[in-house]
């Protein structure tokens, strides 16, 4: 089946740090990767979407500016959280799609991101 | 704005019995209804539904879709304490802006004791 990997799993860091996080489709392209944002005991909640060689589209109330998104290839996606703060402490999971209308999207086992 | 509402949202049973997990939705042009299982990671993809009335199985797992009454249900047969997860009910539709887009339910953390 389809595998995405998403390094790396689990980020401590000092507040102001800026931390990449890396997705990965390892047996297939995706045209369409997306981020998603989850709290504890709550659902995933969509902050981007990315198709490869364009600009990525953000959720209401998402800084664009913040959340860095980088689609450069078929195979690969990256989120940068830029300057973290204790508040953007979460679980971040990305899931990858080869054709979004008609095939299932594929997780990452996601990043879980600490800031101090 | 899209949505999801899955029932109940927490649930707990022994192990044998049978579940029966709902999910209805409102969607702007839907595509398809996704289930997963998550436990302490990301989402595991379990079944895509985009016809009415044909049941898709997987061992003890099962999932229909109504797209008239806008639901669907996953059953589980003869439940093991390894099916002990959060089940994510997911909806792709078509904005006329958005494109494709997923959204989740809350999901129904189903617990199976020994």
């Amino acid at each position: 089946g389809a595998v995405v990997s998403q390094h790396p799993s689990w980020v401590i860091c000092k507040s102001g740090t800026s931390v990449k996080i890396e997705c990965r489709s390892l047996d297939f392209q995706a045209t369409t990767m997306f981020w998603y944002r989850q709290f504890p005991k709550q659902s995933l909640m969509l902050m981007a979407t990315s198709n490869e060689g364009s600009k990525a589209t953000y959720e209401q109330g998402v800084e664009k500016d913040k959340f860095l998104i980088n689609h450069a290839s078929l195979t690969l996606s990256t989120l940068t959280v830029t300057s973290a703060h204790p508040e953007d402490s979460s679980f971040y999971i990305c899931s990858a799609v080869y054709r979004v209308r008609d095939q299932p999207q594929h997780f990452g086992d996601g990043t879980r991101l600490s800031i101090l | 704005e899209d949505k999801v509402v899955q029932s109940p949202l927490s649930l707990v049973v022994h192990e044998g019995d049978t579940v029966t997990l709902n999910c209805s939705y409102e969607v702007t042009n839907f595509r398809s209804l996704l289930w997963y299982k998550q436990e302490k990671k990301a989402p595991t993809f379990l079944f895509m539904l985009t016809s009415s009335g044909i049941e898709k199985k997987s061992g003890r797992l099962s999932s229909i879709l109504d797209k008239k009454e806008l639901f669907s249900i996953l059953n589980i047969t003869a439940t093991q304490t390894g099916d002990s997860a959060v089940y994510l009910c997911a909806v792709v539709g078509v904005g006329e802006t958005s494109g494709s887009r997923l959204t989740f339910g809350e999901g129904t953390q189903l617990t199976v004791n020994p």
